[in-house]
C-alpha cells in the first residue's frame, strides 16, 4: 500500500514553455502533499507543501508564480513550472503524506526528470 | 541554522561485509529519524524510522541506532550485497516536516 505516482517521469520541454507534472496518491488519500527539487548529488530541497483545496505554502525563495500548484483532491496535486527555463532543469520529486499513523508518514513518487532546452 | 551531515565521499564496502553509514545533525532536536534508499534518476524509498526515544531499530539485514547526546544515526547494512548499492539519505522529522541530509553513496563491490 501507500504509493504515489508522478507523470511524466520525463519531459523535454522548449524555453519559454509551460509543463505540468502530476502527483497521485493511488491507494490512500492525502490531504497534504509536498513538492521536491533534486540537484545532482544534492538532498531534497523542499518547494511548497500543498494542501487540499486551499493555497499551497510555499518556501522561502520559491517564486509561487513560476511553480503553480494544484491540490484540487485528495488523490491529485500538480505542480506546474510557467515559462520555464534552462535553469529549472532538474528532478522534482513529491510525496504524499499518510496520517493514519504516528507519527505520519511521507511517500515519494518516482520523479520526473525536467529538460528544459 | 538546522544542518545534517552524511559523508558526501562514497563508500565502497566489499560484498558480505556490514556497511556502517553516519548521519550527524546539529541545532535540531527531531521527534524522529528516518533512512531513506534512493537509486539514481529515482524517487526515495522508505526503509525505517527511529524515534528519539529509541536506541535502536532493526528490520532484516538493517539495523539503525540514534543516540540523541551525540546527535547522530547510524544505519547499518550487514551481509551487503552488490544490489544494496544506492545513495542512502538520512530525514530528520518533527510533526511531519522532514529535514534531508544530502545523502551517503554506498557501492558494494562483488
Amino acid at each position: 500500500g501507500a504509493v504515489v505516482s508522478q507523470h511524466p517521469s520525463r519531459v523535454i520541454c522548449k524555453s519559454g514553455t509551460s509543463v505540468k507534472i502530476e502527483c497521485r496518491s493511488l491507494d490512500f488519500q492525502a490531504t497534504t502533499m509536498f513538492w521536491y527539487r533534486q540537484f545532482p548529488k544534492q538532498s531534497l530541497m523542499l518547494m511548497a507543501t500543498s494542501n487540499e483545496g486551499s493555497k499551497a505554502t510555499y518556501e522561502q525563495g520559491v517564486e509561487k508564480d513560476k511553480f503553480l500548484i494544484n491540490h484540487a483532491s485528495l488523490t491529485l496535486s500538480t505542480l506546474t513550472v510557467t515559462s520555464a527555463h534552462p535553469e529549472d532543469s532538474s528532478f522534482y520529486i513529491c510525496s504524499a503524506l499518510l496520517t493514519s499513523g504516528a507519527p505520519y508518514e511521507q511517500y515519494f513518487g518516482p520523479g520526473t526528470r525536467l529538460t528544459v532546452t | 541554522s538546522q544542518k545534517i551531515e552524511q559523508n558526501s565521499e562514497a563508500l565502497n564496502i566489499q560484498e558480505g561485509k556490514t556497511a556502517t553509514l553516519t548521519c550527524n545533525y546539529t541545532n535540531y532536536s527531531p521527534a524522529y529519524l528516518q533512512w531513506y534508499r534512493q537509486d539514481p534518476g529515482r524517487g526515495p524509498v522508505f526503509l525505517l524510522l527511529i524515534r528519539e526515544n529509541e536506541k535502536e531499530k532493526r528490520k532484516e539485514r538493517l539495523k539503525v541506532t540514534f543516540d540523541t547526546t551525540l546527535k547522530q544515526s547510524l544505519f547499518h547494512i550487514t551481509a551487503s550485497q552488490p544490489a544494496d548499492s544506492a545513495t542512502y539519505l538520512c530525514a530528520l522529522g518533527s510533526n511531519y516536516q522532514l529535514i534531508w541530509g544530502a545523502g551517503t553513496k554506498l557501492i558494494i563491490k562483488p
